[in-house]
C-alpha cells in the first residue's frame, strides 16, 4: 500500500520560518514533490527531490531522506501570501505508473 | 509553449445526469495525462491516467470513466452522477522537457445537487 502523512494544519507569523514535514511509505520511490495550492485554485509546483539532501529555491527549501521515508518543506521569511495548502506527493514505481500520489495537504495560515 | 486547458470552470449538475469534462494539452506530443479529484477536506485522489491514445488506467473503481480519443485530449465522463461525485476535478500532465513538474489545469468545480 501507499501512505503519505503530513500535518493537517500549521500556523505561523510573518517573517518567521516554518517547516512542514512529510513521511511516506510507498511501493517504490522515484521522486518526491511539493506543491502549493491556494484556496479554490489548482496546485502549483514548488520543488522536487529524488536524491537525499537539501534543494534550495529562494525562500523555499525541500529536504529528503529516502532511508527514513521523510521529507520537509522549509519556508523562510514568511509572507501573508504564503497562506495556502502545501501538498506532499510521491512518484512511485508501481501500478500507477508515473502518476503522483498525494498526501492530504497541510493548511498553513500566516498572520501578521 | 506548453499549456494545459480544462473546462468548464464550474458546473452544477443534478443527480442522475451525465458528465463530460475535457482537458487538452498544447505544445507537446504523447504526454502522460492524469485526472485527479479533490473532495472537500480531502487530498488529491488519482482517478485515471493515460500514457497514450486509447490507453486508460483506472486507479479507483467508481462511477466515472475516462477516454483519450486524441493524443492531447483527455475526457472524464459519467453516465449518471451521484452526490458523492461532487468535488474539484483536476487534469494534469507530466512536463516532458524536465524530469519533474507535473502541471495542472485550472480545474472544474463540480457540484451535484
Amino acid at each position: 500500500g501507499q501512505n503519505i502523512d503530513q500535518p493537517t494544519e500549521m500556523t505561523a507569523t510573518e517573517g518567521a520560518i516554518v517547516q512542514i514535514n512529510c513521511t511516506y511509505q510507498t511501493s517504490g520511490f522515484n521522486g518526491l514533490f511539493w506543491y502549493q495550492q491556494h484556496a479554490g485554485e489548482a496546485p502549483t509546483f514548488l520543488s522536487y527531490n529524488v536524491l537525499d539532501g537539501l534543494e534550495e529555491k529562494g525562500r523555499f527549501s525541500s529536504f529528503l531522506s529516502r532511508s527514513k521515508g521523510y521529507s520537509y518543506l522549509l519556508l523562510k521569511e514568511l509572507q501573508m501570501k504564503d497562506s495556502a495548502s502545501y501538498l506532499c506527493a510521491v512518484r512511485g514505481v508501481n501500478q500507477a505508473g508515473t502518476a503522483l500520489i498525494f498526501g492530504k495537504g497541510t493548511t498553513l495560515s500566516v498572520s501578521s | 509553449s506548453q499549456t494545459i486547458h480544462q473546462w468548464p470552470a464550474t458546473l452544477v449538475q443534478p443527480v442522475g445526469s451525465p458528465l463530460s469534462l475535457e482537458c487538452t494539452v498544447e505544445g507537446t506530443s504523447n504526454p502522460n495525462l492524469y485526472w485527479y479529484r479533490q473532495a472537500a477536506g480531502r487530498g488529491l485522489q488519482l482517478l485515471f491516467y493515460s500514457v497514450g491514445i486509447g490507453q486508460i488506467s483506472s486507479e479507483v473503481p467508481q462511477n466515472l470513466s475516462a477516454s483519450r480519443p486524441q493524443d492531447r485530449q483527455f475526457i472524464l465522463s459519467s453516465k449518471k452522477l451521484l452526490l458523492s461525485d461532487s468535488g474539484f476535478y483536476l487534469c494534469a500532465w507530466r512536463v516532458t522537457t524536465a524530469d519533474y513538474g507535473y502541471t495542472f489545469g485550472s480545474g472544474t468545480r463540480l457540484t451535484v445537487v
